[in-house]
Order: C-alpha cells, then sequence, then structure tokens
C-alpha cells in the first residue's frame, strides 16, 4: 500500500507570496493533519480533516487554511507569507482501529520564505 | 501549553552504547506513540503503547509505558550509526515532545 505523499517536496517563495501544498493520504485512511515542524518549536499542529470537515485546528493565524477533498486528498494554503514560515510541513494520515487512531507521516515539503 | 517532555534533548554518543530516553507528562494518555524521523524526511512509526506498564521490544530498541499511563520511556541497547535521527513522542494527534536528537558516531 503506497504511503502518504506530499508535493512538492521542496518550495522556496518570498514574503508576500502565498503557497499552497498537497497532501494524498493512504488508501482509506479518512483523516488528515498537518503540522509545521522547526528547529525551535518542533512539531506544531495546525489543523486536521475527517471527511471534508475542519475536526480540529491549531493555535496558527488566519493566514494557514485547509481543505479536503472527496478522495480525502487535502491541501494547505499560506496566505501573505513571511520568513518565519520558512520550516517543514509534515501532513499525515490515520485510520482509527479499535478505538486507536495511528498516524503515519509523508515526507514533508520544506518550504522556504525568503 | 507543551504536555510532553522529552529528554535528553540531545545525546551524542559512540557505537555499542546504551541509551535511554524520555517522554514525561503529568497527564495521562490512553495510547503513545514513538516516531524517529531522519533530516529532511517526514516522522515514521516505531511503535504505539497502550496499557501501562507495557513493554514493547523492536530488535534493540524497548519500549515502555508507565504504569500510571503517563510516562514513556525508550531504551537502544548496542546503538549504531543507524540509529541516528530525531526520536519523538507523541500522543493524539495534538500533542508532540520537542524530541530527542541521537547522533551515534562509529
Amino acid at each position: 500500500k503506497a504511503g502518504v505523499t506530499q508535493t512538492p517536496r521542496y518550495l522556496i517563495k518570498t514574503r508576500g507570496q502565498q503557497v499552497t501544498l498537497s497532501c494524498s493520504p493512504i488508501s482509506g485512511h479518512r483523516s488528515v493533519s498537518w503540522y509545521q515542524q522547526t528547529p525551535g518549536q518542533g512539531l506544531q499542529f495546525l489543523f486536521e480533516y475527517f471527511s471534508e470537515t475542519q475536526r480540529n485546528k491549531g493555535n496558527f493565524p488566519g493566514r494557514f487554511s485547509g481543505r479536503q477533498f472527496s478522495n480525502s486528498r487535502s491541501e494547505m494554503n499560506v496566505s501573505t507569507l513571511e520568513l518565519g514560515d520558512s520550516a517543514l510541513y509534515l501532513c499525515a494520515s490515520s485510520l482509527a482501529v479499535a478505538g486507536q487512531e495511528t498516524q503515519y507521516f509523508g515526507p514533508g515539503t520544506r518550504l522556504l520564505v525568503l | 501549553t507543551q504536555l510532553l517532555e522529552q529528554s535528553p534533548q540531545f545525546l551524542s554518543i559512540q557505537e555499542g552504547e546504551n541509551l535511554t530516553v524520555y517522554c514525561n507528562s503529568s497527564s495521562v494518555f490512553s495510547s503513545l506513540q514513538w516516531y524517529r524521523q531522519e533530516p529532511g524526511e517526514g516522522p515514521v512509526l516505531l511503535v504505539t503503547v497502550v496499557t501501562g506498564g507495557e513493554v514493547k521490544k523492536l530488535k534493540r530498541l524497548t519500549f515502555q509505558f508507565g504504569d500510571a499511563r503517563k510516562d514513556s520511556s525508550l531504551h537502544i541497547t548496542a546503538a549504531q550509526p543507524g540509529d541516528t535521527g530525531l526520536y519523538l513522542c507523541g500522543t493524539d494527534k495534538l500533542i508532540f515532545g520537542t524530541g530527542t536528537r541521537l547522533q551515534v558516531f562509529p
């Protein structure tokens, strides 16, 4: 079974631009979560989507948004990019089995904002 | 609020040494996962522990979930350079520790 895929893997943008990142979950997984990872802050939860609905949201400004499509694929968008948005953005899909939900991460998109 | 504290933050050891990293919380969790992340890649799931006192072994890695399900440890026996990476503990998807960065020198 194919793992979680993310595109693009690397991205360079300038301040003020916007960016859209894509995530394809493992087949059959309906939950997709997004994280921002930086050396200083570690892994920070952005939001989670389940069946096209945002189920949880982290403490990030409104410039960060996301959506999920009917095939469970998800996108996240960051508008008006700031230098501090440079990070590794990780997507994880999960499937609840017997009450336990385990996340499987994609390789991430490394975003550099200049 | 960071609910999962990992220690140590950094660990640099020689090949063949043993080590233990810790994941502690004041909260009780129904399960806890350990991940290893290599540079430029996403975290890879190593194990999930769900029962208080549970011990799981994965080759040279031994994972333990505390009796009260508030803490966990990862012990590596005879570390190898291939064990180098960032070790993360996490519970439900909202909460991850800041990680232990392990460097094993040949």
